[in-house]
């Protein structure tokens, strides 16, 4: 079955330590994976997909395939990043659906 | 340009009723998908338009749930007869093109839609 599994409905940490929402899959293929977020009183917005190996807002994120994870990390936290973040997988070979976890709700304390 | 709007913004209906919700992408984009995000979970995938045809349908839970895009822009998500679990924030999203490598998802603000 696609799954996108989020373990952590909350994530607390300080502002100036280190991030990480975890993000596991399973899906029988090769899946393009994203990381959507979500701030308060605004809409969801793509802020990474593994694809673009790229670092947004000090964010990253790796596809890791042997453990079928796609965990986001920051290594100093800030308090603006404080949102919902999703977990999102899409299926490459012919199909159109997007697969989101639950989310996890970051918050950074001052 | 302005983003992705969809209206209304809140609906309550009483059991029973039909209600319909509608999306205005940005225009210009090819791919539009409609989700449906209960409360404490992420979007769930209902529908995927390409312009006017809806290729993927998959994600409608049920034959009450209908959604159109005739003219390859503004979209309607139908629901008849609507049950308690109908309730929910339907979110309504576009692209530029269909490659999710290449083009982002844009989502509108939702319609939260409470069936009493």
């Amino acid at each position: 079955a696609q799954r996108v599994t989020q373990p952590e409905k909350l994530l607390s940490v300080f502002k100036g330590a280190p991030v990480e929402l975890k993000c596991n899959y399973s899906y029988s293929g090769s899946p393009e994976l994203f990381w959507y977020v979500q701030y308060s009183r605004q809409r969801l917005q793509l802020l990474l997909r593994h694809i673009s190996r790229e670092s947004i807002k000090g964010f990253t994120a790796d596809l890791n395939k042997g453990e079928t994870s796609f965990h986001l990390k920051k290594p100093f936290a800030q308090e603006e990043d404080s949102a919902m973040y999703y977990c999102a997988l899409k299926g490459t070979s012919g199909t159109y659906k997007y697969i989101f976890g639950t989310g996890t709700r970051l918050k950074v304390l001052a | 340009g302005a983003g992705v709007s969809q209206s209304p913004r809140y609906k309550v209906a009483k059991r029973g009723q039909d209600v319909a919700l509608r999306c205005d992408p940005i225009s210009g984009h090819v791919s539009l998908f409609w989700y449906q995000q209960a409360l404490g979970q992420g979007p769930e995938f209902l529908t995927y338009f390409q312009n006017e045809a809806q290729l993927d349908k998959s994600g409608l839970p049920s034959d009450r749930f209908f959604a159109e895009r005739p003219e390859g822009s503004v979209s309607t998500l139908k629901i008849q007869r609507t049950q308690q679990e109908d309730s929910a924030v339907y979110l309504c999203a576009s692209s530029l093109g269909t490659r999710p490598q290449t083009y982002e998802q844009y989502f509108g603000p939702g319609t939260r839609l409470t069936v009493t």
